[in-house]
């Protein structure tokens, strides 16, 4: 299993600004991943993140509004960029372990913008 | 875009009864997984059935797959109050490696 903590857990922002989320897995992991649920629905894909690569963005999803970085097996961030009130979701880190096929999440960053 | 559709979208029942929720996808897959949600809380992962099994066991858990159909259900027996939750299925594509999710359930257990 994989023991998943994302930082900050909530944070209420401008218009504007930038947030960057943290995101630490307590084992090796293959793939990570980052999610987006916006208020009351399911979670949509944002990104694979790629050690040591350019992240693979979903459609709908782009790098200069959501860049991610990783750069080892177990440490992700997502940054949510020139934030907009529409932006207000939870961030939620996803992995799966080295030889499994579980995927594990984090209990999830809760955006509020302004 | 999600994998697929659950329904019931909501399911209120007494404690002691169970409770059954389906769910459908769109594309093929090499394993399904199940998850709870509280109250907008992160995911817990309950069970995962691979596309070469048919049923699953896990305490009061059943889940079944029939790749035919491109749907899966889960059974929770005997319900808790404690099991009111919002329910996610998600199926890890065959190709690309995503895991998608379908739209899920909002279950209450009523005491």
């Amino acid at each position: 299993s994989a023991v998943i903590s994302q930082k900050p857990s909530r944070d209420i922002c401008q218009r504007g600004t930038s947030l960057t989320i943290q995101c630490q897995v307590d084992s090796q992991v293959t793939m990570m991943f980052w999610y987006r649920q916006q208020p009351g629905q399911s979670l949509t894909l944002i990104a694979t993140a790629n050690q040591g690569s350019e992240a693979t963005y979903e459609s709908g999803f782009v790098i200069d509004k959501f860049p991610i970085s990783r750069p080892n097996l177990t440490f992700s961030t997502l940054t949510v960029s020139n934030m907009s009130p529409e932006d207000s979701s939870i961030y939620l880190c996803s992995a799966v372990t080295s030889g499994g096929e579980t995927q594990y999440f984090g209990p999830g960053t809760r955006l509020l913008v302004l | 875009s999600q994998q697929g559709e659950e329904d019931p979208q909501a399911l209120s029942i007494q404690e002691g009864e169970n409770a059954t929720m389906n769910c459908s996808y769109k594309t093929s897959i090499n394993n399904l997984q199940w998850y709870r949600q509280n109250s907008g809380r992160g995911l817990v992962h309950l069970i995962l059935i691979r596309s070469n099994e048919r049923e699953k066991h896990s305490g009061r858990l059943r889940v079944t797959l029939d790749t035919s159909k491109k749907s899966s259900s889960l059974l929770i027996t005997a319900s808790r109050a404690a099991d009111t939750a919002s329910y996610f299925c998600a199926g890890r594509e065959t190709s690309g490696s995503r895991l998608t999710f379908g739209e899920g359930t909002q279950l209450t257990v009523n005491p």
